[in-house]
């Protein structure tokens, strides 16, 4: 069936502007979660959601990011007056469910290049 | 979260067994060991994962010691796309999310 997906796969911006990036997961996963790669280093947690319950913002860097997922569907992860240390990977997941027991599916990634 | 300790690189030759180590001797009793790969420019490809007992699925083997703390992937007969990072994860039962530290960068080679 089909995966993950995130849009855009690149997205370069400017300093300063926002920036939009979204998240389709696979159907029917409950739980959905945003991590950032920065190059050559290890994923960072940004923010979790699990069904209609409230978010996880715990990773979230700054108040410039946000996060919405309506239902159990899309998500999108909002980056407000982008900064050049914002540049990285920006990667979706989903799992059945929330719990440790689960595996979480990741999607492919949007690289963004802050200028 | 257990910290995991994980070499830094290995080697392997085509088609032999590739078995990466991971140490995770603070593991507590409701967390799983997780591996996940990555290969470049690409997401992190879920592999396996396991509680106590030893899995098998039809990319790799979880050999998980008796007392917990260390645990080997397997992969049995490696290819040149096998070539990736290796992360090992400890993940309690109720966390959020998935704390992935520098992994093991596993070339295949011809």
């Amino acid at each position: 069936g089909a995966g993950v997906s995130q849009s855009p796969s690149n997205k370069v911006t400017e300093k300063g502007k926002d920036v939009e990036l979204r998240c389709d997961p696979i159907s029917g996963h409950t739980a959905l979660y945003w991590y950032r790669q920065r190059l050559g280093q290890g994923l960072e947690f940004l923010i979790y959601f699990q069904g209609n319950s409230a978010p996880d913002k715990s990773g979230l860097p700054s108040d410039r990011f946000s996060a919405e997922r309506t239902g159990e569907s899309v998500s999108t992860l909002t980056i407000q007056r982008t900064q050049q240390e914002d540049s990285a990977v920006y990667l979706c997941a989903s799992s059945r469910e929330g719990r440790g027991s689960y595996e979480q599916y990741f999607g492919p990634g949007t690289r963004l290049t802050v200028t | 979260d257990a910290k995991t300790t994980q070499p830094t690189s290995m080697d392997c030759a085509e088609g032999r067994a590739a078995n990466l180590p991971c140490n995770h001797s603070t593991i507590s009793g409701n967390e799983y060991v997780y591996w996940y790969r990555q290969i470049h420019s690409q997401g992190p490809q879920y592999i396996i994962h396991g509680l106590k007992n030893n899995e098998t699925n039809e990319m790799a083997s979880l050999i998980i010691t008796e007392d917990r703390k260390s645990s080997t992937l397997i992969l049995p007969h490696a290819t040149l796309r096998d070539t990736a990072v290796y992360y090992c994860i400890v993940r309690d039962y109720n966390n959020n999310d998935m704390r992935f530290g520098a992994g093991t960068r596993l070339t295949v080679k011809p």
